[in-house]
């Protein structure tokens, strides 16, 4: 069965503090790793696509890695708006190319 | 374009009554789906749409469950007899050619 998880479920952050968030995944065949991030109440924000290990990206402050078993969204500085949950989601190579999320990690930053 | 477009963003409904949403996508974007959330889950796939061809059903879309995307434009799902078990936020998404899908701002149902 596929399937991601996503560790840790909650992390609490002081501004300026780095940390790493995890996606561990098992699929059939993988065509894609997203990153998404969504604030209370509003719909998922597209952050990164991965298509390969060894893949990485990044955009301000976060910076997505791709292994074949796990991803990581490093949060680098992170700030107060950086308050979100993230979810980490897979695209298979079968189907149709729905998406396969993992429960999130829900991020609090403190100023 | 301001992005995927979803109406109404709230609806609470009385336990067997039935409900529709509806979902405007990011214009020339021929892929929609739609997606279920409960709190503290991801989203969970419920249905997909090339144009206006239904072409994948979750298991989770019971027969109450219908979705139509007429003229492979705008979608709309409808639950019947709606039950406690449905409240939750209904999201919709679209892609261009099966790549990155971008999400509409949601539907909160509650099934009183």
């Amino acid at each position: 069965e596929d399937q991601v998880t996503q560790s840790p479920e909650a992390l609490r952050l002081q501004e300026g503090e780095s940390s790493s968030l995890n996606c561990s995944y098992t699929v059939s065949g993988l065509r894609g790793l997203f990153w998404y991030r969504q604030d209370p109440g509003k719909g998922p924000e597209f952050l990164f696509t991965l298509y390969s290990a060894g893949e990485e990206k990044e955009k301000e402050r976060l910076k997505a890695t791709l292994t074949k078993k796990e991803s990581f969204l490093h949060i680098t500085a992170p700030k107060p708006e950086d308050s979100a949950t993230y979810l980490c989601a897979v695209q298979l190579l079968t189907g149709f190319q729905k998406l396969v999320f993992g429960t999130g990690t829900r991020l609090l930053v403190s100023p | 374009d301001t992005g995927v477009s979803q109406n109404p963003r709230h609806k609470i409904t009385k336990r067997g009554q039935n409900v529709t949403f509806r979902c405007d996508p990011i214009s020339e974007h021929n892929r929609l789906y739609w997606y279920r959330q409960t709190l503290g889950q991801g989203p969970e796939f419920l249905t997909y749409f090339q144009n206006e061809a239904q072409l994948e059903k979750s298991r989770l879309l019971s027969d109450r469950f219908s979705a139509e995307r007429p003229k492979g434009s705008f979608s709309t799902l409808e639950i019947q007899r709606t039950e406690q078990g449905d409240s939750a936020m209904y999201l919709c998404a679209s892609s261009p050619q099966g790549d990155t899908q971008y999400f509409g701002p949601g539907t909160r149902l509650t099934v009183l």
